[in-house]
């Protein structure tokens, strides 16, 4: 499989705990990116990095939430103290760096969806 | 108001008519306009990009775009009960390799095709 993967798919906690999200972008791609989706509504950016740099963060990144690419090839995407107001779908995206056009094009993963009891 | 704006739906065509899609997006600066096509539960899948004023035709999907107006539209001919779908208009405002690379999205138009 050469798209982007998130593990795990799922995942039911309680509020107060902590999860950890994994996305593995395509092996090319130097840009990822993490979005948070919730019913009925776009994808709305969380973070990006290039390579193991995080280049842009969004205000929706609270100080609960934190995420890291420590080699510049897979992310993690973590969120402490879970509240209620967080469960969503957290969608990872990847992009290469090269060709002017092909960069603008984010390609996405099927996601993980959290759900916080 | 919403940076990127669409109607929710849900849009009913018969199948093998015209569905046309809108958006509209309030950002003057953004550059890179992109369709993305999301089955429920699944992720977005992109469909189509568009970048300068016109029409873009890639199969049954036509992109337009008038950036004067702030307008991206999305036409699908001949739908297809498979095409059922939510659409999402996404807009990205370039300011070279350094800038901001986020997409911001609409809510999505949910599309109904009727067989």
């Amino acid at each position: 499989d050469t798209g982007v993967s998130q593990d795990p798919r799922h995942k039911i906690t309680k509020r107060g705990q902590n999860v950890t999200f994994r996305c593995d972008p395509i092996s090319e791609h130097n840009r990822l990116y993490w979005y948070r989706q919730t019913l009925g509504q776009g994808p709305e950016f969380l973070t990006y990095f290039q390579n193991e740099a995080q280049l842009e963060k969004s205000r929706l990144l609270s100080d609960r939430f934190s995420a890291e690419r420590p080699k510049g090839s897979f992310s993690t995407l973590e969120i402490q103290r879970t509240e209620q107001g967080d469960s969503a779908m957290y969608l990872c995206a990847s992009s290469p760096s090269r060709g002017e056009l092909a960069k603008n094009i984010q390609y996405f993963g099927a996601g993980t969806r959290l759900s916080v009891l | 108001q919403k940076e990127v704006e669409q109607n929710s739906g849900p849009l009913s065509v018969p199948e093998g008519a015209i569905a046309s899609l809108n958006c509209t997006y309030s950002d003057r600066g953004s550059q890179s306009f992109f369709w993305y096509r999301q089955y429920s539960g699944k992720s977005p899948e992109l469909i189509m990009s568009i970048y300068s004023n016109g029409d873009k035709e890639d199969g049954r999907f036509t992109a337009q775009l008038n950036k004067a107006s702030q307008y991206v539209s999305l036409l699908i001919r001949d739908s297809q009960p498979s095409d059922s779908a939510t659409y999402l208009c996404a807009v990205r405002r370039d300011k070279g390799d350094t800038g901001r690379r986020a997409l911001t999205f609409g809510s999505g138009t949910r599309l109904q095709v009727q067989p």
